[in-house]
């Protein structure tokens, strides 16, 4: 089993449609969980870190569920700008280094 | 203030050659990373440096080699490349936050093709 797995997508969905993504986790002792998005050819960059009481950025909401071990991200009213792939990325405990998912793309049309 | 800025972004190599990426970082973070990044496999940790002086194995530290020249600097290099290195790299650096989290700022990433 993968450290963190994804959907990879793609994920198509219409200008203003709500998506949501997730991504499991295989590390229970894992205490570090974050979005970050990647456009095409260009660097990650944090989106946003999640927290065990889940937290919210504007249209963006993130969720921990420690009990399945999974995270999620929700965007709502999603705009063509929001085009991009979500890397779920993981600490691992044991080693204290961050374990990147492979990435959820979407595609948001007019 | 330029983040972190590594050089060159694109290269172009033949089998046995070797070459050095270049990172530096104006943030005056402690650690230091570099990753590549390949279709389908996600990011994947080559060494990190958590100080000045200090360097550690990744999860594919095979064929390269690392420099932490001072706290700026963290250099990457390939002795005799493979065509299995062409990939995308990214340096990043990485400051704690309060919580306790690592959050990792990336440069804007080296193509390297391998011949």
């Amino acid at each position: 089993r993968k450290e963190v797995e994804q959907d990879p997508g793609p994920f198509n969905v219409p200008e203003g449609a709500t998506v949501a993504f997730n991504c499991t986790y295989s590390n229970s002792a894992s205490q570090s969980f974050f979005w970050y998005r990647q456009d095409c050819r260009k660097e990650p960059k944090l989106l946003m870190s999640v927290y065990s009481s889940g937290n919210e950025d504007g249209r963006f909401t993130a969720q921990l569920n420690r009990a399945s071990q999974y995270i999620s991200l929700l965007i709502r009213d999603s705009k063509l700008s929001d085009s991009a792939t979500y890397l779920c990325v993981v600490d691992n405990y044991n080693t204290d280094k961050l374990i990147f998912g492979t990435g959820t793309r979407l595609q948001v049309f007019p | 203030n330029a983040g972190v800025t590594q050089t060159p972004k694109f290269q172009v190599l033949k089998t046995g050659q070797s070459m050095t990426l270049q990172c530096a970082q104006d943030m005056n973070h402690n650690s230091m990373y570099w990753y590549r990044q390949d279709p389908g496999m996600g990011l994947r940790l080559i060494y990190y440096s958590a100080s000045e002086g200090t360097t550690d194995k990744g999860e594919v530290p095979n064929g390269y080699n690392v420099s932490r020249l001072n706290k700026r600097e963290f250099s990457l290099r390939l002795e005799s490349a493979a065509p299995s290195q062409t990939s995308v790299y990214f340096c990043a650096s990485s400051v704690l936050q309060s919580s306790g989290a690592n959050v990792l700022t990336f440069g804007a990433g080296s193509r390297l093709t391998v011949l």
